[in-house]
């Protein structure tokens, strides 16, 4: 059963437009979200995160909304770059385990 | 500072071989943990280790062992390999004193791309 899912293998999008990129839990108990970030042949970083207390959080051009009624989250970047081209997951920790969504590879092309 | 360092990068086994990747953290962190990615599976954790001495089971540990020397080494074993298990492994860290914290980062390793023929 995926607790966390991403329902959009890929997303493309143009140099300095917006990116969406969504994410759907199940859990209500999930208390915290995290993005993560990964280029090819690199581990995953850590890109932002947001409390189930919150309903946003913005770090330079990257926001996470956060909408628990609809169990949703979703990272915006502004304006797109090239450089962000990676595959992105969202996770939440449960109990001992951070569970990772599938992932959604986004290409900002110029 | 080189953060998580894994070895091999990339490894070829046949069925039935066995093997350790082997991981260090140089961050002083307490929890380390294994994942597997797989295509359209995101980051499956096998085993972690909340602190030296202790290792659990995670989502996937069948198959597989894990060792935490000490505080900086955190190594996985496969004792027959199986082409099931042909993945990227990644190694992660994070300072967290309980695997997992809400709000704790995870550090990864590169990973190691593993075939299992």
């Amino acid at each position: 059963d995926q607790q966390v899912k991403q329902n959009s293998p890929s997303l493309s999008v143009q140099e300095g437009r917006i990116s969406i990129l969504n994410c759907d839990y199940t859990n209500s108990m999930f208390d915290y979200f995290l993005w993560y970030k990964k280029y090819p042949a690199e581990g995953p970083t850590f890109l932002i995160s947001i409390s189930s207390i919150k309903d946003k959080n913005e770090d330079g051009r990257f926001t996470v909304f956060l909408n628990k009624s609809a169990k949703h989250l979703s990272l915006h970047i502004v304006p797109s770059q090239p450089g962000d081209s990676a595959v992105y997951f969202c996770a939440a920790p449960y109990t001992d385990k951070l569970i990772f969504g599938t992932g959604t590879r986004l290409q900002v092309f110029p | 500072n080189a953060g998580v360092t894994q070895t091999p990068k990339f490894q070829v086994l046949k069925t039935g071989q066995s093997m350790t990747l082997q991981c260090a953290q140089d961050m002083n962190h307490n929890s380390m943990y294994w994942y597997r990615q797989d295509p359209g599976m995101g980051l499956r954790l096998i085993y972690y280790s909340a602190s030296e001495g202790t290792t659990d089971k995670g989502e996937v540990p069948n198959g597989y062992n894990v060792s935490r020397l000490n505080k900086r080494e955190f190594s996985l074993r496969l004792e027959s390999a199986a082409p099931s298990q042909t993945s990227v492994y990644f190694c992660a860290s994070s300072e967290a004193r309980r695997a997992h914290s809400s709000n704790e980062k995870l550090f990864f390793g590169s990973g190691t791309q593993l075939s299992v023929l």
